[in-house]
């Protein structure tokens, strides 16, 4: 299994703030990384796919970057309904794997 | 707007089989790949399998041994079947479904179910 480890795994950040988040992958994955969001109770929401391709419908705040086995998830201007949990997951090989996950708390 | 609205048992002993159901609403399965994903509670996400209309799977090798997932085109339904549970098993399942485009798919979800909390416990 390609392993996906996520950095940092808590977030603590102010409204207005720019976050980046980390996702490493343990083999190369060419482009093949997805982002999510997750709030509790909730299903996962697509946000990022192929790296840097920003799902429909998803705010340009959110921006996707990397190749190989480094990739960026960044909030440019961290709204409040932007708390939450965000997940990297590869789609290189055919069973897929996810990131442990990064939380973003309020400050 | 396509909706995947899900239901099973909530409530297992250790060794008995959990078995969930996914409907899906406003598309068809034709076409689309239809997965299971599960959440233990507080935890990441892990992919169990995945099923097409014409019934080909692909399944997780670490679960594979004790997971079956079938499909019912006559109900547009998709099932998951995973045996000899224990409560390392617990957790939220979702069913989603994966982007096709221009005849490639991707094993990125875009609509989810609503998911179900199966809990193991003697």
């Amino acid at each position: 299994d390609i392993q996906m480890t996520q950095s940092p795994s808590t977030l603590s950040a102010s409204v207005g703030d720019r976050v980046i988040i980390t996702c490493r992958a343990s083999q190369s994955i060419s482009n093949w990384l997805a982002w999510y969001q997750q709030k509790p109770g909730k299903a996962p929401k697509l946000l990022i796919y192929k790296a840097s391709s920003l799902e429909s419908g998803v705010p340009s705040r959110f921006s996707g970057s990397g190749s190989g086995t480094e990739f960026t998830l960044t909030i440019s201007s961290l709204q409040p309904d932007d708390f939450a949990t965000y997940y990297c997951q590869q789609y290189n090989s055919y069973s897929v794997t996810f990131g442990g996950g990064t939380k973003v708390e309020i400050k | 707007q396509v909706q995947l609205q899900q239901w099973g048992a909530r409530l297992l002993k250790p060794s008995e089989t959990l078995s969930l159901t996914c409907a899906v609403y406003g598309g068809s399965l034709s076409g689309y790949y239809w997965n299971w994903i599960r959440q233990p509670p507080g935890k990441g996400l892990e992919w169990i399998g995945e099923i097409n209309h014409g019934g080909s799977t692909n399944y997780n090798p670490s679960l594979k041994s004790r997971v079956t997932i079938s499909i019912d085109t006559s109900k547009n339904q998709f099932s998951l079947k995973l045996n000899s549970v224990t409560a390392a098993d617990t957790a939220v399942y979702y069913c989603a479904r994966t982007i096709c485009s221009g005849g490639s798919c991707y094993q990125i979800f875009n609509y989810w179910g609503q998911g179900t909390l199966v809990t193991v416990s003697s």
